[in-house]
């Protein structure tokens, strides 16, 4: 069965600091890989999204992850964390399945993540 | 694109209740997606369709709740009777699934129904 983990349920970073959310998946096949963000009150938006090719994938709002198959991790990263960036972020993986069967997406618990200014 | 459309935003109503949450999706789309989030238990996928077509229904919580897609552009999660512990938030969110493709398979989200029953 698919799944994905999300260890860190906060994350604290002072704003100018480099700032990473950790992200690690299983599933049978080729994944695809996203990132959500989710701001108060608000519904989730798509950062950035892995799915072939290159394994450093760039998204909005300056962030990027990095695709990695040996450890099966897809960590988000930012050089520079801002106070606006305070959020709750959802990593999800999805398989690549010919049959059509199944198309879920399936989410990480979230790992909230605080910039201090 | 407006993107997905959930309506409404916020209901309020009282247990026992019929609660209709309605969804467009995004033109095009060919899979829509239907979530409910809670602090206790996080993202829940509830059911999806493909092409109108109801393909996995194993996440809706009981037989109080149901939905329906009569068209590519129109959905509804209904909830019979109501009670309390269906407070949440409920969201749709389409895609277009292109195997193989970088430019497809994202899953958009609408902004919502935040739903609580009192």
């Amino acid at each position: 069965a698919q799944s994905v983990a999300q260890p860190e349920d906060q994350v604290n970073v002072a704003e100018g600091n480099p700032l990473t959310v950790k992200c690690t998946y299983s599933v049978s096949g080729n994944p695809y890989l996203f990132w959500y963000v989710q701001y108060p009150n608000r519904g989730l938006q798509f950062l950035l999204k892995y799915i072939t090719g290159d394994n450093l994938v760039k998204g909005s709002y300056g962030f990027e992850a990095e695709f990695n198959k040996s450890q099966t991790s897809f960590h988000l990263k930012k050089p520079s964390a801002l106070v606006s960036d305070s959020a709750l972020y959802f990593c999800a993986v999805r398989t690549e399945n010919y049959g059509g069967a199944t198309n879920k997406l399936i989410f990480g618990t979230g790992t909230l993540l605080a910039v201090q200014p | 694109d407006a993107g997905v459309i959930q309506s409404p935003r916020h209901e309020v109503t009282e247990m026992g209740q019929e609660v209709t949450l309605r969804c467009k999706p995004i033109s095009g789309h060919d899979y829509l997606f239907w979530y409910r989030q809670t602090m206790m238990r996080g993202l829940e996928l509830l059911i999806y369709f493909n092409n109108n077509v109801p393909i996995d229904d194993s996440g809706m919580p009981e037989d109080r709740f149901s939905a329906k897609m009569p068209n590519a552009s129109f959905s509804t999660l209904k909830i019979q009777p109501s009670e309390p512990r269906d407070s949440a938030v409920y969201f749709c969110a389409s895609s277009l699934v292109v195997w193989g493709s970088y430019s497809g398979n994202t899953i958009y989200f609408g902004e919502g129904s935040w739903l609580t029953v009192v």
